[in-house]
């Protein structure tokens, strides 16, 4: 989707590596989203943020995944150590590109698609 | 939380057939999203509609707040409108989708 570029697409790592993911949204919105898509469900929201806060972030496993926004724009998504279970769709969404009335009108990159080996 | 239900879960038709899909949701909200997910996993905005009805070309979806629920109606489908449908709603809970075949 045009304005939210993320980075790497795909990536390969064995259990217990570490990973880290890239959103770069366009800048001019407020709030950023990162979700983790396991194949055969619906996204699942991991965190929340409001400029550089974080809102929510109560389904991110914080013993293994940190994240953080940097200057209210880019932000990075980390996983150490990488679990089977972590193999999945890593998605970043942003609000705010859509005029009033469509504020809150989420948008999403095209992922990055994470397998542990 | 707030649950989300889709139904049905898998549809398959026909291509020329119509079609409707449903959300229903747990709890007031003021924000409802209806995606397509192509098979390249590019989540695709299709309707933005805490309320009333909008139309798109084919497309067209009703959300009826105070009932709880959404319905996306596709018309005259084509295979290019094969994929999942999300409904998300609140603070972008999902459902689980609509896997949607249309067979030429």
């Amino acid at each position: 989707e045009a304005g939210v570029a993320q980075s790497p697409r795909y990536k390969i790592i064995e259990k217990r590596q570490s990973v880290a993911f890239w959103c770069n949204p366009i800048s001019g919105h407020a709030t950023l989203y990162w979700y983790q898509q396991i194949l055969g469900q619906g996204p699942k929201l991991l965190i929340q943020f409001q400029n550089n806060g974080v809102v929510d972030d109560s389904q991110l496993p914080k013993d293994r995944f940190s994240a953080e926004r940097l200057k209210g724009v880019d932000s990075t998504l980390k996983i150490q150590p990488a679990k089977l279970e972590d193999s999945a769709v890593y998605l970043c969404a942003v609000t705010g590109l859509a005029g009033p009335p469509s504020y809150n009108e989420q948008f999403f990159g095209p992922g990055t698609r994470l397998t542990v080996l | 939380g707030i649950q989300v239900e889709q139904s049905p879960p898998d549809l398959i038709l026909q291509e020329g057939a119509n079609s409707t899909l449903r959300c229903n949701f747990s709890d007031s909200v003021n924000n409802l999203q209806w995606f397509h997910q192509n098979p390249w996993g590019q989540l695709i905005n299709l309707f933005y509609i805490p309320s009333g009805t909008k139309q798109n070309g084919r497309l067209s979806a009703t959300t009826v707040a105070t009932e709880r629920y959404s319905l996306l109606y596709i018309s005259s489908s084509q295979t290019t409108d094969s994929g999942v449908y999300f409904c998300a709603v609140g603070a972008l809970r999902f459902g689980a989708g609509t896997r949607l075949t249309v067979k030429p």
